[in-house]
């Protein structure tokens, strides 16, 4: 069975501090992790994704296998970095790939 | 170009009754997910379309619970009898292809409240 867990419901800084935003998954298998982002009154979006390797507005991610963990950091937080951040999991050999969502961290970013 | 919609936004039920949730999904996306997320807590997994065939419909809470994508794009959920838990907003979210991990994109829920 897969889980995701992300151990934080709210997460308080101020501008400018750096943000870390933790999340752990079990899985026996190979996985593709995910941060997804629900801003306030808008629907669920892609983040980024750990195949990709990107940077998505200053976030990175990286996968540890050993840790089987997959933070979400960003140096400098941003008002606008106000949401709520859901840390997902999915693999090719379940049904369509589907995700299996933690249950999310609100991060309040203050003045 | 135009996202996942589902209608309606807002649905309010009184126990007992039948509602029904669609999902327009990204036009050519072969897979349609639903989602199910309670108050506070992570969407969770209900069921999987591609094209018209349910391949998976292991995350259906009941068998009050109901799916169908007839021709193989818009997808209607529907919850027979419903009970104060199923209040919830139902996710739907659609992406390209079966095979490789895409990227789902979602619509904006609808929020069930069961009196």
């Amino acid at each position: 069975a897969q889980r995701v867990t992300q151990p934080e419901k709210l997460l308080s800084v101020f501008k400018g501090a750096p943000v870390e935003l933790k999340c752990n998954y079990s899985y026996s298998g190979s996985p593709e992790l995910f941060w997804y982002v629900q801003y306030s009154r808008q629907r669920l979006q892609l983040l980024l994704r750990h195949i990709s390797r990107e940077s998505i507005k200053g976030f990175t991610a990286d996968l540890n296998k050993g840790e089987t963990s997959f933070h979400l950091k960003k140096p400098f937080a941003q008002e606008e970095d106000s949401a709520m951040y859901y840390c997902a999991l999915s693999s090719k050999a379940t049904s369509g790939s589907r995700l299996t969502f933690g249950e999310g961290t609100q991060l309040t970013v203050n003045p | 170009g135009a996202g996942v919609s589902q209608s309606p936004r807002y649905k309010v039920a009184k126990r007992g009754q039948d509602v029904a949730l669609r999902c327009d999904p990204i036009s050519g996306h072969v897979s349609l997910f639903w989602y199910q997320q309670a108050l506070g807590q992570g969407p969770e997994f209900l069921t999987y379309f591609q094209n018209e065939a349910q391949l998976d419909k292991s995350g259906l809470p009941s068998d009050r619970f109901f799916a169908e994508r007839p021709e193989g794009s818009v997808s209607t959920l529907k919850i027979q009898r419903t009970q104060q838990e199923d209040s919830a907003v139902y996710l739907c979210a659609s992406s390209l292809h079966p095979v490789r991990v895409n990227e789902q994109f979602f619509g904006p829920g609808t929020r069930l409240t069961v009196l």
